[in-house]
């Protein structure tokens, strides 16, 4: 099993371009999340997932939009990136709910 | 929002030395407490979940305990070891799938 992969490693962007970070697990997991990582400060929850055609919002959702068409797959859109989204962004997955999450390696955004 | 607090922020310890870590968290909707290690240049690595009220979880020389009614959970290492360095984080888990983290305890063990 591959576990959780993310791509791209990493990533530059400017101000106002998009992008889509892919996110996707092979453990047949129900519940994926997308968490920030900025110095200081804890993960911060932006979006989850608890199934396919399931999301719901995090602590800091804005500024990003997600969906999950498959289990596999749980994509994290940028729609107009700003230098504040500069950060390091993981995934994660879980069996269900309310088991251990298992993140994946992250992916380090840079908005200039 | 909660805010869940760890402490100390780092702490350097001897081979061979016990210690142990505080997270601290709101009881309000709370649901569970997870524990991770974080490696550097690695992701974050699950060690324990706790739901329950006297919850104990023991891996290795790793253990853990919840106190959910005051509202905080203590992580010890027994005898650490040079490859125990790590930051250890800890989340609260809400009723409602919201998971908040602290910023961690980086521990680093001297040999």
């Amino acid at each position: 099993n591959a576990g959780v992969t993310q791509t791209p490693k990493f990533q530059v962007l400017k101000t106002g371009q998009s992008m889509t970070l892919q996110c996707a697990q092979d453990m047949n997991h129900e519940y994926m999340s997308w968490y920030r990582q900025d110095p200081g400060m804890g993960l911060r929850l932006i979006h989850y997932s608890v199934g396919a055609g399931i999301t719901d919002q995090g602590e800091v959702p804005n500024g990003y939009n997600v969906s999950r068409s498959t289990t596999e797959d749980f994509p994290l859109r940028l729609l107009s990136a700003a230098p504040s989204q500069t950060s390091v962004y993981f995934c994660a997955s879980s069996g269900t709910t309310y088991n251990e999450q298992f993140f994946g390696p992250g992916t380090r955004l840079t908005v200039l | 929002i909660l805010n869940v607090e760890q402490s100390p922020q780092s702490l350097h310890v001897q081979e061979g030395d016990s210690t142990n870590f505080t997270c601290s968290f709101p009881s309000s909707n709370f649901y569970a407490l997870h524990w991770y290690r974080w490696e550097t240049a690695k992701s974050p690595e699950a060690l324990f979940v706790m739901t329950l009220n006297g919850d104990e979880k023991k891996k290795g020389r790793i253990s853990a305990t919840l106190n959910t009614k005051e509202g905080y959970s203590y992580l010890y290492i027994k005898g650490s070891q040079p490859e125990d360095s790590a930051t250890y984080l800890c989340a609260s888990q809400d009723t409602g799938n919201q998971f908040y983290f602290g910023t961690g305890t980086s521990l680093t063990v001297i040999p």
